[in-house]
């Protein structure tokens, strides 16, 4: 079945430390891939987006993600984590490029002082 | 510029009385999203318009949910009879058409309904 998997719903790391937060999707072909980022109380933000061409993107708040077609991922890394960062970040997909977003279940993040 | 304005930010209703929500989406944005969000899930689509027609509504649970854009910018997404298992946020997003690559959807702060 098609789908989007964040096997990690929380995660912990200290600030300053570096972050991968996995996802997977399991579409026939390439879907549009994006990362989003929901504070609490507030509304979805777009982090970064990859469509094709250069699998590593670049996004906003110093994050970045790589997609790899042979494990059809697309994690998302940090090389150094700020206590602002702690918030939950969602994967989606978009299989047919028709803006019709499918979500992972979220990964929820905490920064240790 | 504005962002996606939704009201009210909480509600909380008893199970089977009817609720509304309402959206403005950023000015110009020809395409409106609605966006049902469990928690600890992420969010499902509900339903798309661009302008004023239903592009898709597939997720939609017509027996109770029902959503109208009658003018082409703002939105009302209404639930009734409303179940225990409706509480969730919904979400509002916009976005300047309804395809392409550099056509980003902008989100509302969402309305957290609660059911009793």
């Amino acid at each position: 079945a098609q789908s989007v998997t964040q096997p990690d719903i929380h995660i912990t790391v200290s600030e300053g430390a570096s972050l991968e937060l996995r996802c997977n999707y399991s579409y026939g072909a390439t879907p549009y891939l994006f990362w989003y980022v929901q504070s609490p109380g507030q509304g979805l933000q777009l982090l970064l987006k990859y469509f094709s061409g250069d699998t590593l993107v670049q996004g906003i708040k110093g994050f970045e993600a790589e997609f790899k077609r042979s494990q059809s991922s697309f994690n998302l890394r940090k090389p150094s984590v700020h206590w602002s960062d702690a918030a939950e970040y969602f994967c989606a997909v978009d299989p047919q490029g028709a803006q019709k977003l499918v979500f992972g279940q979220g990964t929820r993040l905490t920064i240790n002082p | 510029e504005a962002g996606v304005a939704q009201s009210p930010r909480y509600k909380i209703i008893e199970k089977r009385q009817s609720v509304a929500f309402w959206c403005n989406p950023i000015s110009g944005h020809a395409t409106l999203y609605w966006y049902q969000q469990i928690l600890g899930q992420g969010p499902k689509l509900l339903i798309q318009f661009q302008n004023n027609g239903v592009v898709d509504d597939s997720q939609l649970p017509k027996d109770r949910f029902s959503a109208e854009r009658l003018k082409g910018v703002d939105s009302t997404l209404k639930i009734q009879p409303a179940k225990l298992e409706d509480s969730a946020v919904y979400l509002c997003a916009s976005s300047e058409r309804t395809s392409g690559r550099n056509n980003e959807q902008f989100f509302g702060p969402g309305t957290r309904l609660t059911v009793l």
